[in-house]
């Protein structure tokens, strides 16, 4: 069972409006979460860097929310364009001091006009 | 404008031909990645250096092998490519200071 789950798999939604995606880890003991968003063909490129002390931090329209005592993460993306149609991919950090990092298999996003 | 660079884009090739997978970065980083990534799965860690001559197998069992003889370049190789191969490859890089990484944009491999 992969250590970071992420919901829904995929996702369509009209243009202009909300969505949020979801990422549940197990990952022990965490050192960061990061969302990154990955176009078609393309390598990851990332969006947002939490740390445990932090609940909520925003990049533009993409708002990413923590809750370390539940180990859950959300990313919200507000007034959706079509360039936002991509995968987003949940990654958890493990320990300090290496780059032990848990992908989640993300979630497909179209956004349709 | 992109500070990891992965060639080819797209590679189709016959099975049991021997290809390498360039991936260089000109950010100076010591830490270098090889993932493999299937569609709509998660990344998985193939290879990974720590520094020049430094070479690790990842999470993810890989007939390929890599090579770091110097900082900026990373090139993985398949000395005989199965259609089981055909994925896509993803190189990244970091450094000490950074927690996440940088990637490359990839390479789509077809073995037929």
């Amino acid at each position: 069972k992969n250590q970071v789950e992420q919901s829904p798999q995929s996702l369509i939604i009209l243009e202009g409006k909300n969505c949020t995606l979801q990422c549940n880890y197990t990952v022990s003991p965490f050192s960061n979460l990061r969302w990154y968003k990955q176009d078609t063909g393309r390598g990851p490129v990332s969006l947002t860097i939490m740390t445990f002390s932090e609940n909520t931090k925003s990049n533009g329209r993409y708002t990413a929310t923590l809750d370390a005592d539940t180990k859950q993460s959300s990313l919200h993306i507000t007034a959706s364009q079509l360039s936002d149609s991509a995968s987003y991919i949940c990654v958890v950090r493990r320990g300090v001091g290496n780059n032990d990092m848990r992908f989640g298999a993300g979630t497909r996003l179209t956004v349709k006009p | 404008e992109a500070d990891i660079y992965q060639t080819p884009r797209y590679l189709v090739i016959g099975t049991g031909k021997k290809i390498t997978l360039e991936c260089s970065q000109t950010m100076g980083h010591d830490k270098m990645y090889w993932y493999q990534q299937d569609p709509g799965m998660e990344l998985h860690l193939i290879h990974y250096s720590y520094g020049v001559n430094s070479t690790e197998k990842g999470d993810l069992s890989s007939e390929s092998t890599v090579s770091r003889i110097r900082t900026e370049h990373f090139p993985l190789t398949l000395e005989s490519a199965r259609p089981s191969h055909t994925s896509q490859y993803l190189c990244a890089s970091s450094s000490p200071e950074m927690t996440g990484y940088t990637f490359g944009s990839g390479t789509r491999l077809t073995v037929v």
